[in-house]
């Protein structure tokens, strides 16, 4: 059981390019997320998605687009890299919340460089 | 803007010793967690604690949650080596927010 697997897991981009982030989780959750994590902050939320072909914005949304068009997969769009975007990027999944928020399973991240 | 402020920044210990790390947030929450992350890794749950909770444990964890206060805390007991991470506390305001927010960790280094 995989959990959740984002690919790829380094990249160096160059400002202005674009690129796709992919992530998947094999665990049938209805819930997936996108964070960022820079140095010395937590994860701010970037989207979300609650199900299959639903995606909402989250805490940092500008200049980046998602898509859910499966419901094992979540991909992170970026259309024209800035070095601002420079990170880690990290994908989450979870069940529908009943009574309170089940825990978020996490990815190991994807390290992006924009120079 | 981050929910949770974590304090201290980071925390050093020897094997055996208990590790404290406090979390404040500013809103009302429907539940706090706490994640736990070893380096180079994603964020693993530790424990979830809801607003109407007092304390919880599991295995060598202590949580507590004073919402007067809007503060948590996490121990650590007897804590190893391989308990050295970041910690992170998470709160989750409920209704149609779908979603956590991070606080900014703990690092905490168990030296053998």
């Amino acid at each position: 059981n995989a959990g959740v697997t984002q690919t790829p897991k380094f990249r160096v981009l160059k400002t202005g390019q674009s690129m796709t982030l992919l992530c998947a989780q094999d665990m049938n959750h209805e819930y997936m997320y996108w964070y960022r994590q820079d140095p010395g902050m937590g994860l701010r939320l970037i989207h979300y998605s609650v199900g299959e072909g639903t995606t909402a914005k989250g805490e940092v949304p500008d200049g980046y687009n998602v898509s859910r068009l499966k419901k094992q997969n979540f991909l992170l769009g970026l259309e024209s890299a800035a070095p601002s975007q420079t990170s880690v990027y990290f994908c989450a999944s979870s069940y529908f919340p009943d009574r309170g928020r089940p825990p978020q399973h996490f990815g190991d991240g994807t390290r992006l460089s924009i120079l | 803007s981050q929910q949770g402020e974590e304090d201290p920044q980071a925390l050093s210990i020897q094997e055996g010793e208990n590790a404290t790390m406090n979390c404040s947030y500013k809103t009302s929450i429907n539940n706090l967690q706490w994640y736990r992350q070893n380096s180079g890794r994603g964020l693993v749950h530790l424990i979830l604690i809801r607003s109407n909770e007092r304390e919880k444990h599991s295995g060598r964890l202590r949580v507590t949650l004073d919402t007067s206060k809007k503060s948590s805390s996490l121990l650590i007991t007897a804590s190893r080596a391989a308990d050295t991470a970041s910690y992170f506390c998470a709160t989750d305001r409920g209704g149609s927010a779908r979603q956590l927010t991070f606080g900014s960790g703990t690092q905490l280094t168990v030296l053998p």
